[in-house]
């Protein structure tokens, strides 16, 4: 089965905080996705990559970062987090044509 | 832009009742659509896609979806509801590549949850 896991379950974080999330996934997916799930508005593409070093913004990039130095691993970064950024985070892996799977969320306060 | 639509944001059913949840797309070329379910603080989970092929897919879960061209829609289906199927319910359509080296990501409609009562 393909694993994509996520470094927390929940997060709280002060305004102005760096704040790293992190996602692992186990299938040597080539995709990786970062999206934000806010009630009412679904899911929404913060950044992608699809390969090592390379990314893609999505349709709300800003305000965020990503790092992906190993092909497992994808990392988004709140250079400076706000409490417009208070969401559920999902990350998600694919092959390259295929359907994506999800990890469990990171729900992230910042007050 | 690809696109899908769920006109519902709630759809309430009965257990042992058969239920649908629907979606509408709009696409440029031909469309490749997929449902996802998610429970409670839960991540989502794929259920099923539609490619090409048969019109009438079937996911895990026994849930099946209608691809219907002639008036763009994927509707979800289940002939006999459970409770346990109770969830937010998510349409997603693959995006177009930005270049010839990505990937594809994926849009997806705002979501209907589905309550099945007993």
């Amino acid at each position: 089965d393909v694993k994509v896991t996520q470094s927390s379950r929940y997060l709280v974080k002060r305004t102005g905080e760096k704040v790293f999330l992190e996602c692992v996934q186990d299938m040597d997916h080539e995709n990786m996705f970062w999206y934000r799930q806010d009630p009412g508005l679904g899911l929404r593409l913060i950044y992608f990559s699809y390969d090592v070093k390379m990314k893609e913004k999505g349709d709300i990039p800003e305000g965020y970062s990503v790092s992906r130095e190993k092909k497992e691993r994808f990392s988004l970064i709140l250079e400076s987090a706000s409490t417009n950024q208070t969401s559920m985070y999902l990350c998600a892996s694919s092959k390259r044509e295929f359907e994506q799977y999800f990890g469990p969320g990171t729900r992230l306060t910042v007050t | 832009a690809q696109s899908v639509a769920q006109p519902e944001d709630q759809v309430n059913v009965a257990e042992g009742n058969p239920l649908t949840v629907k979606c509408t797309y709009s696409v440029s070329g031909n469309p490749y659509l997929f449902w996802y379910v998610q429970y409670p603080n839960r991540g989502l989970q794929f259920l099923l896609k539609y490619i090409t092929g048969d019109n009438l897919v079937k996911g895990s879960y026994g849930f099946e979806a209608e691809f219907n061209k002639s008036q763009t829609s994927f509707h979800l289906k289940k002939p006999s509801a459970l409770v346990s199927d109770s969830a937010l319910y998510f349409c997603a359509v693959r995006g177009v590549k930005t270049n010839s080296n990505s990937g594809y990501a994926l849009n997806f409609g705002k979501g209907t949850s589905l309550l099945v009562t007993p």
